[in-house]
């Protein structure tokens, strides 16, 4: 988990709101991404962004917002319009090249009741 | 994009023996492989990861195979702990794009 930081590790919000995950990194990545994760499944891709400034929408992108004002800082908004947003959230980030894979945090699990 | 998937979704193996655990993936295109394993409640720890330049590369008590013949990846334990009890995933990407992840498999050591 060194690097990168989830907070909080459990969320509550009632359905409706709008809710905002962080993520930080101090690994100077330039790539950050979100994935969800649900129980006995694999991570699916909501967002990702390679460089500041910029973002790309992953498979699951609706329903969600992002931004990538500075390098080490990618939250993520989980919006009301995301039908079934309790889930397991991470995120990850990864330098140039291709050694060593995207990095994880430790995760957020949202509950949305 | 294209999925990766694993073959068998659980795995029971006794400790001190050896675990492959197997992952086939789909986009031939594919240059890059990894494997992750997750504990329960915790973010993905990268394992090893192999370039499709190569077919094998080892570390610590891990193994990765890789054909692309047949586009099937492997990771083998040797002399399994119960510490290595996770689930695994195999993750694949082509160039810069982001990784692609296979559903998982959970190892489960019996002691």
């Amino acid at each position: 988990d060194g690097g990168i930081t989830q907070s909080p590790k459990y969320l509550f919000r009632k359905e409706g709101q709008n809710v905002t995950l962080s993520c930080e990194q101090n690994l100077n990545h330039d790539a950050m991404y979100w994935y969800r994760q649900d129980p006995g499944q694999g991570l699916r891709l909501i967002y990702y962004s390679q460089i500041v400034n910029d973002f790309q929408k992953g498979d699951i992108a609706e329903g969600y917002s992002v931004s990538r004002e500075k390098k080490e800082s990618f939250p993520l908004t989980v919006t009301s319009a995301q039908k079934n947003p309790t889930a397991f959230y991470l995120c990850a980030s990864t330098g140039t090249g291709l050694a060593g894979g995207p990095h994880f945090g430790p995760g957020t699990r949202l509950t949305v009741t | 994009g294209e999925s990766v998937g694993l073959h068998l979704p659980t795995l029971s193996v006794q400790e001190g023996d050896n675990s492959i655990i197997n992952c086939a993936y789909s986009n031939s295109a594919s240059d890059y492989f990894i494997w992750y394993k997750q504990e329960s409640g915790k973010g993905p720890q990268f394992i090893i990861d192999i370039r499709s330049n190569m077919d094998k590369r080892q570390g610590q008590r891990v193994t990765v195979l890789l054909n692309k013949t047949v586009k099937h990846l492997s990771l083998q334990i040797a002399a399994t702990q119960p510490g290595d009890s996770a689930v695994y995933f195999c993750a694949e990407k082509k160039g810069n794009t982001p990784l692609v992840f296979g559903k998982g498999t959970r190892l489960s050591v019996i002691a």
